[in-house]
């Protein structure tokens, strides 16, 4: 069965601390691997899409990358408002599409 | 463009009543999913669509969870019966076709009492 786990599930940083965020996986030929940022109240927002081991992504203070088993996202010198719940979600061959999400970190930056 | 939206944004029911949540997906994008999100928890998916076919609904918990898309854009996930269990973020995606990236409106907060 397709599964995503995060670690860890909250993240305490004070601002300029960097640190990374785990998604381990298990899917059935994997087709893409997505992260998401979510604040309270909101739907999630997205940030990054990998589809290959190897491959890296960079936006901001956020840099993903991708192996065969998981991903991390790298947050470097974060801000207080970098802080919200960040979800990662799997896209597989066996299915129609759907995406199978993790269960969020939630990193608070502290000023 | 406008992103997806969703409405209503809340919506408190009375066990037992029935609900319809609506959802706008980007204009031109032929996939749409729901996926639930419990609080605290990643989402969770489903039913998805694409154009007005219903692929997948596999993710539907119950039979008083169904869920329509009559003429390809608009899509409406109707819940009967409502139970006290079916309180969630209920969250509408929709995407340019199958696989391609996902994106989220802001979602439905449902509460039964």
């Amino acid at each position: 069965e397709d599964q995503v786990t995060q670690s860890p599930e909250a993240l305490r940083l004070q601002e300029g601390e960097s640190s990374s965020l785990n998604c381990s996986y298990t899917v059935s030929g994997l087709r893409g691997l997505f992260w998401y940022r979510q604040d309270p109240g909101k739907g999630p927002e997205f940030l990054f899409t990998l589809y290959s081991a190897g491959e890296e992504k960079e936006k901001e203070r956020l840099k993903a990358t991708l192996t065969k088993k998981e991903s991390f996202l790298h947050i470097t010198a974060p801000k207080p408002e970098d802080s919200a719940t960040y979800l990662c979600a799997a896209f597989g061959s066996s299915n129609t599409g759907k995406l199978i999400f993790g269960q969020g970190t939630t990193l608070q930056v502290k000023p | 463009g406008a992103g997806v939206s969703q409405s209503p944004r809340y919506k408190v029911a009375k066990r037992g009543q029935d609900v319809a949540l609506r959802c706008d997906p980007i204009s031109g994008h032929v996939s749409l999913f729901w996926y639930q999100q419990a609080l605290g928890q990643g989402p969770e998916f489903l039913t998805y669509f694409q154009n007005e076919a219903q692929l997948d609904k596999s993710g539907l918990p119950s039979d008083r969870f169904f869920a329509e898309r009559p003429e390809g854009s608009v899509s409406t996930l109707k819940i009967q019966r409502t139970q006290q269990e079916d309180s969630a973020v209920y969250l509408c995606a929709s995407s340019l076709s199958g696989g391609e990236t996902q994106y989220f409106g802001p979602g439905t907060r449902l509460l039964v009492l």
